[in-house]
């Protein structure tokens, strides 16, 4: 199984574009989750689903939207990107919810200049 | 402020020292996990506590879920040199579904 699979792996944008982060699972799980991973600050929750059609706010969604039409995948889109938004960003997946194993990819470097 | 505090931040030891990592915070939880994360890598679990004064054991790294659900600790005995990376401690609220991460624990240990 490939489990949870991140694209791109490197991206460097200019101030104002937008972009899609693309998040796929193959292990059929209903819960799935974005963070973002910065120096000290450790992971923090962007937006997360617990089943298709369902999306909610994390700690930090503002600038971020995401939407969730299918199991397998949680996109994670920029709308207006800012130098702020440099970071590695990390999606998660896990079979039922936050008391069930969290599945990461391998993460997203994304830089805004 | 983060609602989980890891100390200390960096830890560097010898071979074959023992070492504990701590995750405090001042809310409760309905459980804990802590997660190792290698560079360039995403974060791996290596165990979830759920009930309050709870300790389970991994070959050299012992786990414990304090008896107030708030507050975690890790201890590793004779670390080696593979047991080097970040470790994670997350929890996650009652009644609620977002996962909580602490900033992190470096640790670095020499041959």
């Amino acid at each position: 199984n490939a489990g949870v699979t991140q694209t791109p792996k490197f991206q460097v944008l200019k101030t104002g574009q937008s972009m899609t982060l693309q998040c796929a699972q193959d292990m059929n799980h209903e819960y799935m989750s974005w963070y973002r991973q910065d120096p000290g600050m450790g992971l923090r929750l962007i937006h997360y689903s617990v089943g298709a059609g369902i999306t909610d706010q994390g700690e930090v969604p503002n600038g971020y939207n995401v939407s969730r039409s299918t199991t397998e995948d949680f996109p994670l889109r920029l709308l207006s990107a800012a130098p702020s938004q440099t970071s590695v960003y990390f999606c998660a997946s896990s079979i039922s919810g936050v008391n069930s194993p969290l599945h990461f990819g391998n993460g997203t470097r994304l830089t805004v200049t | 402020t983060q609602l989980l505090e890891q100390s200390p931040q960096f830890l560097s030891i010898q071979e074959g020292e023992n070492l504990t990592v701590y995750c405090n915070s001042s809310s409760v939880f309905s459980s804990l996990q802590w997660y190792r994360q290698e560079p360039g890598e995403g974060p791996v679990l290596l165990v979830t506590v759920v009930t309050g004064g709870e300790v389970k054991k991994l070959k050299r790294l012992t786990f414990q879920f304090g008896d107030a659900r708030k507050d975690s600790s890790l201890h590793i005995t004779a670390a080696q040199p593979g047991d080097t990376g970040l470790y994670l401690c997350a929890g996650s609220l009652y009644n609620n579904n977002d996962m909580r991460f602490g900033a992190g624990t470096r640790l670095t240990v020499k041959p």
